[in-house]
């Protein structure tokens, strides 16, 4: 069965700090894709990456990046330099390749102090 | 603009009263979905639909309803079945395997 685990509710951080979130996944199946969402206050789930099973690069887009370890079933997600903007919760999500459903795990709500 | 639409942002509700949730998208995607979100939980599935005139249930589909009897409309009926409806209800859609794209969601309250 799949199941996508985020092990932190929340989290708070002083602006500037680096912050890491956790994602844990569980799927029988060999190829699948991995996700981040945002979802500011807004409400809006915001894409901001997809990583297939087949591909363990790390991922760093601007400030953002993402480490993906099939050896440990994890897709961790790490704010560089955070910003008050980057207050939002975060959901990871997992999806297997022969079904159109994500599933997603319950997210970690981020606060970035001033 | 293409993107997904929902109204409305914000919708009150009798008890005893059935609604529809609006979803439209101009993203010329085969596939949309429905989800409801409860404060601190994640996304659930209430109904998917594949193709025009098509749709499976979700996980929570009890007390649910919806149609696609047109590509870029997905909406959702709340049934008066439904007993707690009051959430966060969010639409999304797809092209291809996997990345859903959402709308801004429409928060639904019942009085």
């Amino acid at each position: 069965a799949q199941k996508v685990t985020q092990a932190q509710t929340e989290i708070s951080v002083v602006e500037k700090e680096d912050v890491t979130l956790d994602c844990v996944y569980e799927t029988r199946d060999t190829t699948y894709y991995l996700f981040w969402y945002k979802q500011p206050p807004s409400g809006e789930l915001v894409f901001l990456i997809r990583r297939n099973s087949f591909d363990e690069q790390n991922e760093i887009s601007g400030r953002y990046s993402w480490n993906f370890q099939k050896s440990t079933s994890s897709f961790n997600f790490t704010i560089t330099a955070s910003q008050v903007v980057d207050s939002a919760v975060y959901f990871c999500a997992l999806s297997e390749f022969r079904d159109d459903k994500i599933i997603f795990g319950k997210g970690t709500r981020l606060h970035i102090l001033p | 603009d293409g993107g997904i639409t929902q109204s409305p942002k914000y919708l009150f509700r009798k008890e005893g009263q059935n609604v529809t949730l609006s979803c439209e998208q101009n993203l010329n995607h085969d596939a949309m979905y429905w989800y409801r979100q409860d404060p601190g939980q994640g996304l659930r599935l209430i109904y998917y639909s594949q193709i025009v005139n098509d749709f499976q249930k979700g996980d929570i589909a009890e007390g649910y309803s919806v149609s696609r009897e047109k590509k870029e409309s997905f909406p959702l009926t709340v049934t008066s079945a439904q007993k707690n409806p009051t959430a966060f209800y969010l639409c999304a859609s797809s092209m291809g395997p996997n990345t859903q794209y959402f709308g801004p969601g429409t928060r639904l309250t019942v009085l």
